[in-house]
């Protein structure tokens, strides 16, 4: 069974730009959740979605959007990305929302901005 | 907010050599995880608990829910245990998924 896939797993962008990460998660899973991790902060919940529905957000600003299609699939873009959007992006699935459901990572997109 | 700390930040040991990192939180929570990142950024889950004591293999987790504490024992520890170790915890309200981490601990494990 594949786990769960991101792509790319690196990208460099410039400041100003936009950008798209997208998330494959684990057949069968529906829950998709996205987390970034940088040096200073280090992890930090971004957003989850659920049936195509974002259930969550963490504490970033509206830059930071997503969505999720309906084969559970999931993208999440980042407008006029500034020096600090350099982090490794990682996104996790579940089985379903509720509590109780153990999380499978990918490997994660590492985006370096210029 | 739930504050995460974990202890100890590094930790080198000897091949073999019982290892033991911890975790305490502030605030209640509906579970607790233990997660292992190796250099190349991806994350395992390694054990999820709520209460009592978990072993997979040589890993060992355990939770004190009343003293708000948590405690990663590996046994025979082995070089390719070598990675940074992440708790997490999932807030009682909300989302289990809005996880709050601890800054990690790194182990170095020598041969």
């Amino acid at each position: 069974k594949a786990g769960v896939t991101q792509t790319p797993r690196y990208l460099i962008k410039t400041r100003g730009q936009q950008v798209t990460l997208s998330c494959s998660p684990i057949s069968g899973h529906r829950s998709v959740s996205w987390y970034q991790q940088t040096p200073g902060q280090g992890l930090q919940f971004l957003f989850e979605y659920f049936s195509e529905t974002q259930r969550n957000k963490g504490n970033f600003p509206g830059r930071f959007s997503g969505r999720q299609f309906s084969n559970s699939r999931s993208e999440m873009n980042v407008s006029t990305l500034e020096l600090g959007d350099s982090a490794l992006y990682l996104c996790a699935s579940s089985l379903y929302w509720g509590a109780g459901q153990p999380q499978h990572f990918g490997d994660g997109t590492r985006l370096s901005i210029l | 907010k739930n504050e995460v700390e974990q202890s100890p930040q590094n930790l080198t040991a000897q091949e073999g050599e019982f290892i033991t990192i911890n975790c305490s939180y502030s605030v209640g929570i509906s579970a607790l995880h233990w997660l292992q990142q190796h250099p190349g950024g991806g994350i395992v889950s390694l054990f999820m608990l709520s209460s009592g004591k978990k072993k997979h293999g040589r890993l060992i987790a355990t939770i004190n829910i009343q003293e708000k504490h948590s405690s990663l024992h590996i046994t025979a520890s082995h070089p390719r245990d070598s990675a940074v170790y992440i708790c997490a915890v999932s807030p009682v309200a909300g989302s289990a998924r809005q996880l709050t981490f601890g800054s990690g601990t790194q182990l170095t494990v020598l041969p």
